[in-house]
């Protein structure tokens, strides 16, 4: 089992929609963690990072964290065409960040 | 804002050759990384370094090698090129253990 699943899709979602995109994990010793965004062919982008269980939020993102069932999610709200692309999250401890394989978006017109 | 510049986009290289691979941050940070991204695999970490001279392996180390001389750069070496890592190589670096990793655009490497 891998210590952060994704759910890869693509996931196609209409212009305006609200996009929930989600990981868990399995290592209890994650202290923070991590969302970034990756355009095809560059490399990913911080999005949003936290060390708490509960909301933080920053313009149209949402990160939520629950940490008794180990569950990671970002919400995106009026979703847009350049919103489109691959999502990873991560959780860490220390120096090491582990990351799921990805989920990738798309945000049709 | 950070830069993490990474020397080559693209790479083409022969099995058996010896394959350098520079990163360099402007940010004065702690630690840099080395990963490598397969398509199903994610990220995986491959090295990292936590100060000039200091190095960790990660979990995929087997036929790399790193050098940091210098803080602000981080190279990644094979040391005898094969073609099971052909792949995109990312470099990252955080200002201290358990800041946010930044990372450069990548290196993507073909072995022939």
């Amino acid at each position: 089992q891998k210590e952060v699943e994704q759910d890869p899709g693509p996931l196609s979602v209409p212009e305006g929609a609200i996009v929930s995109l989600n990981c868990t994990y399995s290592n209890s010793a994650f202290q923070y963690f991590m969302w970034y965004r990756q355009y095809s062919r560059k490399g990913p982008e911080l999005l949003m990072y936290t060390y708490s269980s509960g909301n933080k939020e920053d313009g149209r993102f949402t990160a939520q964290v629950d940490k008794s069932s180990k569950y990671i999610s970002l919400f995106i709200r009026d979703s847009q065409p350049s919103d489109s692309a691959t999502y990873l999250c991560g959780g860490g401890g220390g120096n090491k960040l582990t990351f799921g394989t990805g989920t990738q978006l798309k945000v049709e017109l | 804002d950070v830069k993490v510049t990474q020397s080559s986009r693209y790479l083409v290289k022969r099995t058996g050759e010896k394959v350098f691979l520079e990163c360099v941050q402007d940010m004065d940070h702690e630690n840099m990384f080395w990963y490598r991204q397969d398509p199903g695999l994610g990220l995986r970490l491959i090295y990292f370094s936590y100060d000039v001279k200091m190095k960790e392996k990660g979990d995929i180390p087997e036929g790399y090698s790193v050098s940091r001389e210098k803080k602000e750069r981080f190279s990644l070496i094979l040391e005898s090129a094969s073609t099971n890592q052909t792949s995109m190589y990312l470099c990252a670096s955080s200002l201290t253990q358990g800041q946010p990793q930044h990372f450069g655009d990548g290196t993507r490497l073909s072995i022939l």
